[in-house]
């Protein structure tokens, strides 16, 4: 059969712009988030997490909100320059394991144009 | 060391062939963690070593899929009669402890194609 390619959430911006990612995780009992920057060809690269006891935490130039209400999970970047061009993922510690188990949104592409 | 690295960064075989992957975590790190990445996809978790604990090989999806890692430092992942369907970068992340709230760093990634 027919293969279909799969085509990842983009978000595209100007220079100097905020930025703002989305992500929906799957359960309510997931009590760590974590979103990372991949770079083309390169691995993951930790940017900021929360915990399931706050709402917000913020980093530099970087904010992160977490909704639990409707499970979902934002991330902000202030004055968005060209470097920050990459594929944003969230990530869950899903089974509340005593260990770094975690599972992976799809991503988000993020092109920032000078 | 300053990363993890992994090798080799690019590997192209043919169906049927066996493949090692090679990681080498952060020095001193206890807790070491195998993702497969498809394309256009997010990460998924393959199997996790701690210490001298059994590793946890949940994630591996067919017995076709092995995982060894030797003194606590160096891991290798072992694929056995490659299929297409595993094309894939093959990642690898290592945390000092192993606890739930450590930040996984990882490596640059195994490209694997199976032709």
């Amino acid at each position: 059969g027919e293969s279909v390619g799969l085509h990842l959430p983009t978000l595209s911006v100007q220079e100097g712009d905020n930025s703002i990612i989305n992500c929906a995780y799957s359960n309510s009992a997931s009590d760590y988030f974590i979103w990372y920057k991949q770079e083309s060809g390169k691995g993951p690269q930790f940017i900021i997490d929360i915990r399931s006891n706050m709402d917000k935490r913020q980093g530099q130039r970087v904010t992160v909100l977490l909704n639990k209400t409707v499970k979902h999970l934002s991330l902000q970047i202030a004055a968005t320059q060209p470097g920050d061009s990459a594929v944003y993922f969230c990530a869950e510690n899903l089974d509340g394991t005593s260990y770094g188990k975690l599972t992976f949104g799809q991503g988000t592409i993020l092109t920032v144009h000078p | 060391g300053a990363g993890v690295s992994q090798s080799p960064s690019n590997k192209v075989t043919e169906k049927g062939k066996d493949v090692e992957l090679r990681c080498d975590p952060i020095s001193g790190h206890t807790a070491l963690y195998w993702y497969r990445q498809s394309l256009g996809q997010g990460l998924e978790f393959l199997i996790y070593f701690q210490g001298n604990s059994a590793p946890d090989k949940s994630g591996l999806p067919s017995d076709r899929f092995s995982a060894e890692r030797t003194g606590g430092s160096v891991s290798t992942l072992t694929i056995q009669r490659t299929q297409q369907e595993d094309s894939a970068v093959y990642l690898c992340a290592s945390t000092s402890r192993g606890t739930f709230q450590e930040t996984q760093y990882f490596g640059p990634g195994t490209r694997l194609l199976v032709l």
